[in-house]
């Protein structure tokens, strides 16, 4: 099973560019997230969708947009990408959090914003 | 910030001895989670404990949860090289629909 895949792994990006991150998952989740991981500050929520046609910010969505394109798929995106969005970003998916379920992750894309 | 804490940020032991992580959370829980991260990887979910729920085992792993203290811990025991790796615990609050991780400890067992 593939799980959630997540692509591209590594990027690099110059001041001021887009990119998109893909995430894709075939469980058949509801729910689905977007976090971004730092040393020595765990994982933190940058946007997650509790469904198909929803989305909502997490603690730190400045800089990014996301799109739940259906329900297998779930897109972030940088407009004008900085060097504070150096990051290792995960994707994430799992049934209705409150039912005592695990989230699924994605083996991250590796970003360097120089 | 929902962002839990786990104690310690770092630990190094020798193969064969137990490790115990702690995490600190602030909020009412559903449940609390512990996740494993291999370096360079995803993290993998290892355990659930529900917030009626004191222990919980699970092979070499033993967790306990303390809710009113607002706190859990990891027993890995007769640790293996294999098990280096971060741990990190998540909450799902009573109330929410996220998964809140925290900073995660770093675990390295030496052969």
């Amino acid at each position: 099973n593939a799980g959630v895949t997540q692509t591209p792994k590594f990027q690099v990006l110059k001041t001021g560019q887009s990119m998109t991150l893909q995430c894709a998952q075939d469980m058949n989740h509801n729910s689905m997230y977007w976090y971004r991981q730092d040393p020595g500050m765990g994982l933190r929520l940058i946007y997650y969708s509790a469904s198909e046609g929803t989305t909502d910010k997490g603690e730190v969505p400045n800089g990014y947009n996301v799109s739940r394109l259906n329900k297998r798929e779930f897109s972030l995106r940088l407009e004008s990408a900085a060097p504070s969005q150096t990051s290792v970003y995960f994707c994430a998916s799992s049934e209705d959090p409150g039912v005592d379920t695990e989230a699924f992750f994605g083996q991250g894309t590796r970003l360097t914003v120089v | 910030s929902q962002q839990g804490e786990e104690d310690p940020q770092a630990l190094s032991i020798q193969e064969g001895e137990n490790a115990t992580m702690n995490c600190s959370y602030k909020t009412s829980i559903n449940n609390l989670q512990w996740y494993r991260q291999n370096s360079g990887r995803g993290l993998v979910h290892l355990i659930l404990i529900r917030s009626n729920e004191r222990e919980k085992h699970s092979g070499r792993l033993r967790v306990t949860l303390d809710t009113s203290k607002k706190s859990s811990s990891l027993l890995i025991t007769a640790s293996r090289a294999a098990d280096t790796a971060s741990y990190f615990c998540a909450t799902v609050s009573n109330t929410g629909n996220q998964f809140y991780f925290g900073t995660g400890t770093s675990l390295t067992v030496i052969p």
